[in-house]
């Protein structure tokens, strides 16, 4: 059963404190994609990955945040130093985009869920 | 660029009632449409999407959607809710295959015995 699977899925730290969000895409997936959930805000984009490239990250605050791709089954989102406004959840999600421009549904992994005191 | 507006943030029905989820966006190109479920504590799940073709779309759990480019529309239906369909409901538009969602604020759907 494929999925996105994400760690931590809980975290609590201190303000100033860097945090790291990891999420391993389904495998074969091209194209991943980092979200951000808040009552305030609902759901955002952060940033966005396609063949390990950065397509868009005009949601992330640069200053702080920073997301990457080692390699294709892992993306990490960072932030540094982290601060009582980052508190949400953050969803990673993943899909397949091919050379033909079929695409299928970004599958959503369970989210971790970020408190920041 | 993409917007997306649910209109009422909660909706109650009775179980075995219609249910029915507002969603209107705006885009600037032909969109990609697609409702989204999450569970408490869990990531959303894809119940349809519109992309091109047929403008009534099926999609899980009984539910569907039609496409309305008159009306820059996108309703959820379901012709009898069941208390499991408890949850919230997303409505998202992307601007093409592969591309970034942008979410509206979200329906929560109670469902009363």
């Amino acid at each position: 059963d494929a999925r996105v699977t994400q760690t931590p899925r809980d975290k609590v730290t201190e303000m100033g404190q860097e945090v790291t969000m990891r999420c391993q895409p389904i495998l074969g997936h091209n194209t991943v994609f980092w979200y951000r959930q808040t009552m305030k805000q609902g759901l955002e984009l952060l940033a966005y990955f396609r063949n390990r490239a950065p397509l868009d990250d005009s949601g992330m605050p640069k200053d702080r945040f920073s997301a990457e791709m080692p390699d294709a089954t892992l993306a990490t989102l960072k932030i540094q130093p982290s601060e009582p406004r980052d508190s949400a959840v953050y969803f990673c999600a993943s899909g397949y985009l091919s050379l033909a421009g079929a695409y299928n549904e970004q599958f959503f992994g369970p989210g971790t869920r970020l408190t920041v005191l | 660029a993409q917007s997306v507006t649910q209109l009422g943030s909660h909706v109650s029905v009775s179980e075995g009632a219609l249910v029915l989820l507002r969603c209107n966006y705006s885009s600037s190109v032909p969109p990609y449409l697609f409702w989204y479920v999450q569970y408490p504590n869990q990531g959303l799940q894809l119940l349809l999407k519109y992309t091109t073709g047929a403008t009534l779309v099926k999609g899980i759990n009984g539910f569907e959607a039609e496409f309305k480019k008159s009306e820059t529309s996108f309703h959820l239906t379901k012709p009898s809710a069941h208390m499991s369909d408890a949850a919230e409901y997303f409505c998202a538009v992307s601007a093409s295959a592969g591309n970034m969602l942008t979410f509206g604020g979200g329906t929560r759907l109670m469902v009363k015995p």
